[in-house]
């Protein structure tokens, strides 16, 4: 198993221009989740989904969108980069269902670092 | 508001001594604590999971400890290795909300 896969590892944006990190999981988990992890500051939630065609708003999801039409795969899109945007990306899944409250352990991708200038 | 502070922000030890990270919280209702490590330029991993009920648990040279009634828990490390240089980040799970800590920078040195 491959477990959680993010891509781009890289990526340079200007403003304005708009992307998606993709995030694909192998390991049949019904939750999935965004985080945004700057220095000096614990990891914020974006974005979750705790199954397909369910998708709900976390901490910071202001500038980004979801959508989970598969167990697999969570994308997270920029609309429009700014360079607050700026920050390294990670996509976690887990086998647990409780919503937004966790019991299960949350299995993270390598990261995606995103540049806005 | 619920909020998860670790401390020091960041040490630097010897190979081969021990060391102790701390994790204070007001996350409420109380679910669960979970002690990650994150190796430079990698995710998350976790180390250690403890509930309510749980005080100390181990995992090979790591050792949480847990007092809910502190709020407090503790990241023992043993007989320091240079592969233990990382971030060590505590979370804390409410039954409806969960919170990291900004992570502890440890660089074990030779």
């Amino acid at each position: 198993n491959a477990g959680v896969t993010q891509t781009p590892k890289f990526q340079v944006l200007k403003t304005g221009q708009s992307m998606t990190l993709q995030c694909a999981q192998d390991m049949n988990h019904e939750y999935m989740s965004w985080y945004r992890q700057d220095p000096g500051m614990g990891l914020r939630l974006i974005h979750y989904s705790v199954g397909a065609g369910i998708t709900d708003q976390g901490e910071v999801p202001n500038g980004y969108n979801v959508s989970r039409s598969t167990t697999e795969d969570f994308p997270l899109r920029l609309l429009s980069a700014a360079p607050s945007q700026t920050s390294v990306y990670f996509c976690a899944s887990s086998p647990s269902r409780a919503g937004a409250a966790f019991t299960g352990e949350l299995f993270f991708g390598e990261g995606s670092r995103l540049t806005v200038l | 508001k619920n909020q998860v502070e670790q401390s020091p922000q960041s040490l630097i030890i010897l190979e081969g001594k021990n060391c102790t990270l701390q994790c204070n919280y007001t996350v409420s209702p109380f679910s669960n604590l979970r002690w990650y490590k994150q190796d430079t330029g990698r995710g998350p991993v976790s180390l250690t999971i403890m509930t309510f009920s749980e005080n100390t648990k181990s995992n090979g040279r790591y050792t949480a400890t847990l007092d809910a009634d502190t709020k407090q828990s503790s990241l023992h490390i043993t007989a320091s290795q240079l592969s233990d240089s990382a971030s060590y980040i505590c979370v804390v799970s409410a039954s409806d909300d969960m919170r990291f800590g900004a992570g502890t920078r440890l660089t074990v040195k030779p």
